[in-house]
């Protein structure tokens, strides 16, 4: 079945850049998407990629694909101490419309 | 018109009663989805709507939920017979299929805690 995997921590200093990786199973997916979720919120959704592009800038977001390799992953340029948060990526399986999630990335940013 | 909104945001039960939780999506999204997150997780994907047509249940859908969509606007779903592992964040999402991205974006999710 689908699968997505993220490490679980990531700690940074506030002003420093973040780098948040996923791997992922299912090949055929067509958009991969970043959602943030802070405590007891539901889910943000910050940005996507297409399963054609191999990288994607969104102000101080860069989404870097190798879709080889199933990696994707969400760059936070001057990462604040407002992204703290859970990061999920989730690439949308191809022949449904569901999206895969894993256990996401708790991003800490201390000054 | 903000985004998803969803009620309650959070319901406390006994094990055995009945629950229904409500989504209203965004205007004019023709597709809803439904996904449970329970603590530490990220969400699962339960089941979904074009229009009121329920085009996809997950194997995690047992026979005591229900959801539905009458008139393609807003979705309910009820759980019968709650469970202690029923407990969760039930979590909304809406898209309009055949956009760009094809986003689904979510609402702020309804927690359920089954004593």
């Amino acid at each position: 079945g689908e699968d997505v995997e993220q490490s679980l921590f990531l700690s940074v200093r506030e002003g420093d850049s973040s780098v948040i990786n996923c791997t992922y199973t299912d090949s055929s997916s067509t958009y991969l998407y970043w959602y943030k979720q802070e405590p007891g919120a539901g889910l943000q959704l910050l940005t996507y990629i297409f399963s054609n592009m191999d990288m994607k800038q969104d102000q101080r977001l860069t989404v870097l694909l190798n879709k080889k390799d199933k990696h994707l992953s969400l760059r936070i340029a001057d990462t604040q101490t407002g992204d703290s948060a859970i990061y999920f990526c989730a690439p949308r399986v191809s022949d449904t419309d569901k999206l895969i999630f894993g256990t996401g990335t708790r991003l800490q940013v201390f000054p | 018109d903000t985004g998803v909104s969803q009620n309650p945001r959070h319901k406390i039960t006994k094990r055995g009663q009945n629950v229904t939780f409500r989504c209203d999506p965004i205007s004019e999204h023709n597709r809803l989805y439904w996904y449970r997150q329970t603590l530490g997780q990220g969400p699962e994907f339960l089941t979904y709507f074009q229009n009121e047509a329920q085009l996809e249940k997950s194997r995690l859908l047992s026979d005591r939920f229900s959801a539905e969509r009458p008139k393609g606007s807003f979705s309910t779903l009820e759980i019968q017979r709650t469970e202690q592992g029923d407990s969760a964040m039930y979590l909304c999402a809406s898209s309009f299929a055949g956009t760009r991205g094809d986003e689904q974006f979510f609402g702020p999710g309804t927690r359920l805690t089954v004593l």
